[in-house]
């Protein structure tokens, strides 16, 4: 069936080091893809997103890629800070009838100061 | 997402008890969404709207219900069925824009059983 795989679990990184997160996605209808981050009892918060026509998006520190052909796409976060620690979930949305959202596992990211 | 809320915030169950957790949003949005999510865990769809009064069951709808009455409020009901409610209840509603849909979440509802 459709699904997300989203790796690594965890992640921890040194302070000003750079993170990445991977997810791939098995429906090629999938069109857009969101990128969520979740501190510690909080909601998912939307913090990037890229749509299927464009390869790269860019927002400060924060730069997710997609690959439509090989149905993977990544976040990258540059210098990381303390507060970048948190659970970051990716999610591949495609139309179907309605809308159809998949969400990934789910990277838990620690910033070592 | 200030504009969905959830209520309570903490919830206590008693064994055999049903309980009613409140979604509200006044974003106008169409879709709204029930999610579980456990320790740890990823997020799990329970129940989904995306339409006035209709609904859909989700990967893990059983022991839970839904209404979709107003536009505006998604209730889900944790009934007795469900042996194992513990967990933190996420509500969504949704913005279409262009070919795609962005989920928005509410802040969340703790529910534990005593």
């Amino acid at each position: 069936g459709e699904n997300v795989e989203q790796h690594p679990s965890t992640l921890s990184v040194q302070e000003g080091d750079s993170a990445v997160i991977k997810c791939t996605y098995s429906d090629s209808a999938s069109n857009y893809f969101p990128w969520y981050k979740q501190e510690l009892g909080k909601r998912p918060q939307l913090i990037i997103d890229i749509r299927s026509n464009v390869g790269e998006k860019k927002d400060q520190r924060i730069a997710v890629t997609l690959n439509k052909t090989a149905k993977h796409f990544s976040l990258h976060i540059t210098e990381t800070q303390p507060e970048d620690s948190a659970v970051y979930f990716c999610a591949a949305s495609k139309r179907a009838g309605g809308f159809k959202t998949i969400f990934g596992a789910g990277t838990r990211l620690f910033v070592k100061a | 997402d200030g504009g969905i809320t959830q209520s309570p915030k903490y919830l206590f169950r008693k064994e055999g008890q049903n309980v009613t957790l409140s979604c509200e949003q006044n974003l106008n949005h169409d879709a709204m969404y029930w999610y579980r999510q456990d320790p740890g865990q990823g997020l799990r769809l329970i129940y989904y709207s995306q339409i006035v009064n209709d609904f859909q069951k989700g990967d893990i709808a059983e022991g839970y219900s839904v209404s979709r009455e107003k536009k505006e409020s998604f209730p889900l009901t944790v009934t007795s069925a469900q042996k194992n409610p513990t967990a933190f209840y996420l509500c969504a509603s949704s913005i279409i824009q262009g070919r795609a849909e962005t989920q928005y979440f509410g802040p969340g509802t703790r529910l534990l059983v005593l």
